[in-house]
């Protein structure tokens, strides 16, 4: 079972407020991604990470940014909120090395910008 | 560029039906295959994988080759359960880097 966590779960929140998700794996992965997606549609990669200080934007643009200070650890925030963020946010991480590419995802943050 | 098709969905089946939900590929190499499955309210999680050409993967049932003359990777089951309602994603790993490339989704629905 993988260690990968995402908090909140569900988030109501209103427009031009400043939030964070918050993702945390246990592996000691050094790669780590933020998909959006709306709830069983297509996944849409967003950010990535490779390791710690380093982060780069995904094919989907987003007006969201993320950081990697911690190998563990990889926040993603957005400064307002609007009603076009809604969606389903997805963090994954994968060890990258020796062959080992799958991705591990947590249960996801389902945000609702009113 | 590197790609992935699946088939449409969704797919509606009755319980122990044969299940088969297609995927094939465009990719340069010997790319790395994988399933997810994402059941209502989670995230994805990792069904089956294969790495080299003629490879099956398996897991609870489903099971999936690996076919480098056709570009494909179906998935199939022989007897589905209403459990196994849910979306399925057909992925491969990019030559060039750590990323996955994802296929659309298919929606698989159950019924008893």
């Amino acid at each position: 079972e993988a260690d990968i966590y995402q908090t909140p779960r569900y988030l109501v929140i209103g427009t031009g407020k400043k939030i964070t998700l918050e993702c945390s794996q246990t592996m000691g992965h050094d790669k780590m991604y933020w998909y959006q997606q709306d709830p069983g549609m297509e996944l849409h990669l967003i950010h990535y990470s490779y390791g710690v200080n380093s982060t780069e934007k995904g094919d989907l643009s987003s007006e969201s940014t993320v950081s990697r200070i911690r190998t563990e650890h990889f926040p993603l925030t957005l400064e307002s909120a609007r009603p076009s963020h809604t969606s389903q946010y997805l963090c994954a991480s994968s060890e990258g090395n020796r062959g080992v590419y799958e991705q591990y995802f947590g249960p996801g943050t389902r945000l609702t910008v009113t | 560029g590197d790609s992935v098709t699946q088939m449409e969905g969704p797919v509606t089946l009755s319980e122990e039906a044969f299940l088969t939900i297609n995927c094939t590929y465009t990719a340069t190499g010997y790319p790395s295959l994988f399933w997810y499955v994402q059941y209502p309210g989670e995230g994805l999680q990792l069904l089956l994988k294969a790495t080299k050409a003629d490879d099956k993967g398996s897991n609870k049932g489903f099971e999936a080759t690996y076919r480098k003359e056709t570009t494909s990777f179906h998935l199939e089951k022989g007897s589905v359960q209403v459990s196994d309602s849910a979306v399925y994603f057909c992925a491969l790993k990019k030559d060039s880097n750590y990323q996955l490339i994802w296929g659309a989704g298919t929606k698989l629905i159950i019924k008893p």
